[in-house]
């Protein structure tokens, strides 16, 4: 069954960081890109980072440039998202999801739960 | 405000046919990149519904179908269902942004 659970996620003031972490079961993640996708409460889908398959290829939303960094670690089957310099705006529930986004190919074939993270003085 | 733009809601009844539309511009789905769409149920995760602007995942009813012309798209479903009221959101890249874009989403409720 394929499955990816999230966690890492909680309550930080602006400015904190948090590092969020994905563990993917039921398949094989060292072939495939990743991406991480929030969503506001009570808003709508914000894409927010996407790595390749190495890990060698990484891309960021305008929003999140900078301060946030994805990675992955195949051997442990998962990707990670660390997020610094945290702002009000950041608070938002984030899916891990599978699929890469580039140029050629940009989608999400499957979404975990998600973890909330919320952002607040 | 979402680079896609979406009616934000839609109505049918049992058994009718609905229509959503997403519509681009030529640095996303004008561009010639592929259109996808998604199903969120009410507190749950989003699941692909069409991928490839016209591609079914195994699984999803040939009661939902994927178009794409110039710079929109639209999803329909046909024969609706309770089940079917739910957010539907299109998804595109963008080479300007160089990354992924969403639709506003939109609130299918059955009547």
């Amino acid at each position: 069954e394929l499955q990816l659970v999230e966690s890492g996620g909680g309550v930080v003031r602006p400015g904190g960081s948090l590092r969020l972490s994905c563990e993917a079961s039921g398949f094989n993640l060292e072939d495939i890109g990743m991406t991480w996708v929030r969503q506001a409460p009570g808003k709508g889908l914000e894409w927010v980072s996407s790595l390749n398959w190495n890990g060698e290829s990484t891309v960021y939303a305008a929003s999140v440039k900078g301060r946030f960094t994805i990675s992955r670690d195949n051997a442990k089957n998962s990707v990670y998202l660390q997020m610094n310099s945290l702002r009000v705006e950041d608070t938002a529930l984030y899916y891990c999801t599978r699929g890469d986004c580039s140029p050629t190919i940009c989608y999400m074939d499957f979404w975990g739960q998600g973890t909330l993270v919320t952002v607040s003085s | 405000q979402s680079v896609l733009t979406q009616p934000p809601s839609v109505s049918g009844a049992p058994g009718q046919r609905v229509t959503i539309s997403c519509t681009g511009d030529s640095s996303n789905i004008g561009a010639g990149n592929d259109v996808h769409w998604y199903q969120q149920l009410p507190g749950r995760a989003p699941t692909l519904l069409i991928y490839g602007n016209t591609n079914r995942p195994s699984g999803v009813p040939d009661r939902f179908s994927g178009s794409k012309s110039g710079t929109s798209a639209s999803l329909a479903i046909t024969g609706l269902q309770a089940e079917d009221e739910a957010v539907y959101y299109c998804q595109s890249y963008d080479i300007s942004l160089r990354g992924s874009v969403f639709g506003g989403g939109t609130q299918l409720t059955v009547l």
